[in-house]
């Protein structure tokens, strides 16, 4: 399978810890992107990478929050001293460079504060 | 008020109806991409156009660009397409983020 691949599929931790997802892009693509979706909304960026430089970061990004694409390829998500809110399913995507392509995601990450 | 809005928010059809979802977007958006996401979460790309009509299937997607207005049409409906469908428009110049409707739940009942 050469699709977007994201891990874990399901973490639960408690209010506090720190988690870190990690997303394994297309192969071929430049851009990554990870957006988070809370239960019946549709998903809001977060922010993206063009090979290992971030773009741009969504306000939504507190400081709580970092992203790394330390190669260009995999990509991680860490979220520090986690809160309630945080509880939501974290989308990577990726896509070719080129304006206005295609995004492919993966499965997603749900995460759950208890 | 969000960019890109989606109705009906919810759907029910019987199986073969015709169904069509709509998608209305502001200024600033350049390309609309159309998503499939199943429970469970994992989400497909189904479109994307910035203009025109799209066919792949038993599904068709335009776009008004005049209007700012695109639609999802799924002709010959199943159970099997009962889902959340998802428009995202990329927003300006760069081509880069996605910015979400709220999604249409679809339920196709035999």
């Amino acid at each position: 399978d050469t699709g977007v691949s994201q891990d874990p599929r399901h973490k639960i931790t408690k209010r506090g810890q720190n988690v870190t997802f990690r997303c394994d892009p297309i192969s071929e693509h430049n851009r990554l992107y990870w957006y988070r979706q809370t239960l019946g909304q549709g998903p809001e960026f977060l922010t993206y990478f063009q090979n290992e430089a971030q773009l741009e970061k969504s306000r939504l990004l507190s400081d709580r929050f970092s992203a790394e694409r330390p190669k260009g390829s995999f990509s991680t998500l860490e979220i520090q001293r986690t809160e309630q809110g945080d509880s939501a399913m974290y989308l990577c995507a990726s896509s070719y460079r080129d304006r206005n392509q295609p995004q492919h995601f993966g499965d997603g990450t749900r995460l759950s504060i208890l | 008020k969000n960019e890109v809005e989606q109705s009906p928010q919810n759907l029910t059809a019987q199986e073969g109806e015709f169904i069509t979802i709509n998608c209305s977007y502001s200024v600033g958006i350049s390309a609309l991409h159309w998503l499939q996401q199943h429970p469970g979460g994992g989400i497909v790309s189904l479109f994307m156009l910035s203009s025109g009509k799209k066919k792949h299937g038993r599904l068709i997607a335009t776009i008004n660009i005049q209007e700012k207005h695109s639609s999802l049409h799924i002709t010959a409906s199943h159970p099997r397409d009962s889902a959340v469908y998802i428009c995202a428009g990329y927003e300006g110049t760069s081509g880069s983020r996605l910015t979400f409707g709220e999604g249409t739940q679809l339920t196709v009942n035999p």
